[in-house]
């Protein structure tokens, strides 16, 4: 049963800093991969969908990263702004109708 | 205008209680989801529907149902709402498999059952 963990479940950094956000699963036959932002109390923004083929996607200052054999995914965010705070999730679609998401890491950047 | 609208924002119920959650969508796409959201836990699949024709129970079924009433609009309906039900419900859709693949999700809805 394919399990997705993220981990720290929060975290607080200073503006500016680099940080990277960690993705990890527990079975590598995945589809694809996604990350999402998520304001509090609002929907999913989609920020980047990397396949099963690729090694990583980059947007911006937003870089992801797919290491299928390790089961991990990293989400790599240059010189963070408190406008980054929220909570990003990552989500494994397994093919079929199967997605499973984890239950996220929240960012807080301070000012 | 949104590209996934859901209705209402909020919602505050008592339990036993009929209710409906709507969502319409722009994107063009065939599928639709609904899924749930609790504190601290990932979203969970309630329900999901490939095209008007074909709708299929998601992990967390029990006590919901659901209408694809076209393409663009898939409700959720919870029979007799319980409280473990109060959740942030949220609705999206995907396009087929390709380049459009990742989900679109529509702002949530959050239902509290008291």
């Amino acid at each position: 049963k394919q399990e997705v963990t993220q981990i720290p479940a929060a975290l607080s950094v200073p503006e500016g800093e680099n940080l990277v956000l960690n993705c990890s699963f527990t079975d590598s036959a995945i589809y694809n991969l996604q990350w999402f932002r998520q304001d509090p109390g609002k929907g999913l923004t989609s920020l980047l969908l990397i396949q099963s083929s690729q090694r990583e996607q980059t947007s911006g200052r937003l870089n992801a990263s797919l290491d299928k054999s390790s089961g991990r995914s990293t989400l790599y965010i240059a010189a963070s702004q408190p406008g980054d705070s929220a909570t990003y999730l990552c989500a494994v679609d397994t093919g079929g109708f199967k997605t499973i998401f984890g239950a996220g890491t929240r960012l807080f950047v301070k000012a | 205008d949104a590209d996934v609208t859901q209705t209402p924002r909020n919602r505050i119920t008592k339990t036993g209680k009929r209710i409906m959650l709507e969502c319409s969508q722009t994107k063009g796409h065939d599928r639709m989801y609904w899924y749930r959201q609790d504190p601290g836990l990932g979203l969970r699949l309630i329900y999901y529907s490939f095209d008007v024709k074909d709708i299929n129970k998601g992990e967390i079924s029990d006590g919901y149902s659901v209408s694809r009433q076209a393409q663009a609009k898939f409700s959720l309906s919870l029979e007799s709402a319980i409280p473990n039900q109060t959740a942030l419900y949220f609705c999206a859709t995907r396009g087929p498999t390709g380049t459009n693949y990742g989900y679109t999700f529509g702002s949530g809805t959050r239902l509290t059952v008291v």
